[in-house]
């Protein structure tokens, strides 16, 4: 199993523009999530789906962000337009089941918005 | 609603001592307890977990925590740390409600010295 793989591993960008980070669960688990990992504020849930249904979005932190799930194989995490702020490491995770217990992170993308 | 503290942003012990992070959580339910570990610039890697059975579950490189309900804790511990134990360290609680989803602590930073 290829585990969970996200894309880009690194993004530069300039404030202002358009970025979209990539996500592609590993197969079969239905749960998957968006977190956001900086130093100031540690790790953030920004938003999970449950079957390809966003059920909690309330980690967003603005309406700059937003986040697909098409399909059960492919996950997108857009920021529109970016700002310095957004630098941070942005991880998804997929999970199979009630419990969490198949939770798995991908390596992240990290950002960083000039 | 879950919760996780984690007591100690960083901790820091030298090369061949006893590593105890430590971990508090509540929860309403019954918990499913993990400890996950996080290198420098890698996503999140599963050390253990606690679901059911033996409170004393045992993980990978060394690591072990206890699982006890009447202190509600879920402490870390490593007999002899080794440099390479240096790495960001979180606790997490499964989510009471059956939605697959982790409530994760802080997280605490060890540091290894030589």
């Amino acid at each position: 199993d290829a585990g969970v793989i996200q894309s880009p591993r690194h993004e530069v960008t300039e404030m202002g523009q358009e970025v979209t980070l990539r996500c592609k669960p590993i197969s079969g688990h239905n749960s998957l999530f968006w977190y956001r990992q900086t130093m100031m504020r540690g790790l953030e849930l920004l938003i999970y789906f449950n079957n390809n249904v966003p059920i909690d979005d309330s980690g967003m932190p603005e309406d700059r962000f937003s986040a697909k799930m098409p399909n059960a194989s492919f996950s997108t995490l857009k920021i529109q337009p970016s700002e310095p702020r957004d630098s941070a490491v942005y991880f998804c995770a997929s999970s199979l089941g009630p419990n969490g217990l198949s939770y798995t992170f991908g390596s992240g993308t990290r950002l960083t918005v000039v | 609603a879950q919760s996780v503290t984690q007591l100690g942003s960083h901790v820091s012990v030298s090369e061949g001592a006893l590593v105890l992070l430590r971990c508090n959580y509540s929860s309403s339910v019954p918990p499913y307890l993990f400890w996950y570990v996080q290198y420098p610039n890698q996503g999140l890697q599963l050390l253990l977990k606690y679901t059911t059975g033996a409170t004393l579950v045992k993980g990978i490189n060394g690591f072990e925590a206890e699982f006890k309900k009447s202190e509600t804790s879920f402490h870390l511990t490593k007999p002899s740390a080794h440099m390479s134990d240096a790495a960001e360290y979180f606790c997490a609680v499964s989510e009471a409600g059956n939605t697959g989803k982790l409530i994760f602590g802080q997280g605490t930073t060890l540091q290894v010295k030589p």
